[in-house]
């Protein structure tokens, strides 16, 4: 089983900053890692694809990048909208795993 | 649009059994694997199950095997998860999920269905 470790598991900031949450692998998945956002009582909600391809309807503010075994989601000038769980989730193998999920509390 | 719709959550007691059903709509149902994934009360998210497009193929998380057998109805665009010898471990949110390649990321989920498994 592959498993996702992400950092940090919570992170309190202010609007307009820049975030960055890291999803690391224990083996390479290539690029077959995506991000979702769960926002209270509500369903996950795909953010990025295959690592770093953007999702239509996505703002433009998150994007993601990595490979291997390393990859990050940055959120770019922060909204008050963004507070939500992040998750990575991986599709290279069976058992699909997500990360533990980093929780993002707005000042 | 696509929706995914799941019901036949509800309170259990435990060794019991429930079934669980996602009702899709707006796709082309049978081209696209199927997945459960839960999430116990504020935890993170669980993947439970996979079924391929046409129901041949078939995967579950070590927790659940033996336990829950995931199933399609592609004719009435349809995905259920039967649920047996439930425990208390088993107390979660459960989501439909929709797959867009073998490999690929679940672009769809349903809004949720609660399971509780208590005496």
């Amino acid at each position: 089983e592959i498993v996702l470790t992400q950092s940090p598991d919570f992170q309190s900031v202010t609007p307009k900053e820049k975030v960055t949450i890291t999803c690391r692998a224990s083996q390479s998945i290539g690029s077959n890692l995506h991000w979702y956002q769960q926002k209270p009582d509500q369903s996950p909600k795909l953010l990025i694809k295959y690592a770093s391809q953007s999702i239509s309807g996505v703002p433009s503010r998150f994007s993601g990048s990595g490979s291997g075994t390393d990859f990050t989601l940055t959120i770019n000038s922060l909204e008050a909208e963004d507070a939500a769980a992040y998750y990575c989730h991986q599709s290279r193998s069976l058992p699909r795993t997500f990360g533990q999920g980093t929780k993002l509390e707005i000042k | 649009q696509v929706q995914l719709v799941e019901s036949g959550g509800g309170v259990v007691q435990p060794g019991r059994s429930l079934r669980l059903s996602c009702a899709a709509s707006g796709l082309t149902f049978g081209s696209y694997g199927m997945h459960w994934v839960r999430q116990a009360p504020g935890k993170g998210l669980e993947w439970v199950a996979v079924i391929s497009y046409d129901g041949s193929n078939k995967y579950y998380t070590d927790s659940v095997k033996g336990r829950f057998t995931v199933s399609r109805d592609n004719s009435k665009n349809t995905l259920y998860l039967q649920m047996n010898s439930l425990r208390a471990d088993d107390t979660a949110v459960y989501y439909c999920a929709k797959d867009t390649s073998y490999y690929g990321d679940f672009d769809y989920w349903g809004q949720g269905t609660l399971v509780t498994v208590s005496s």
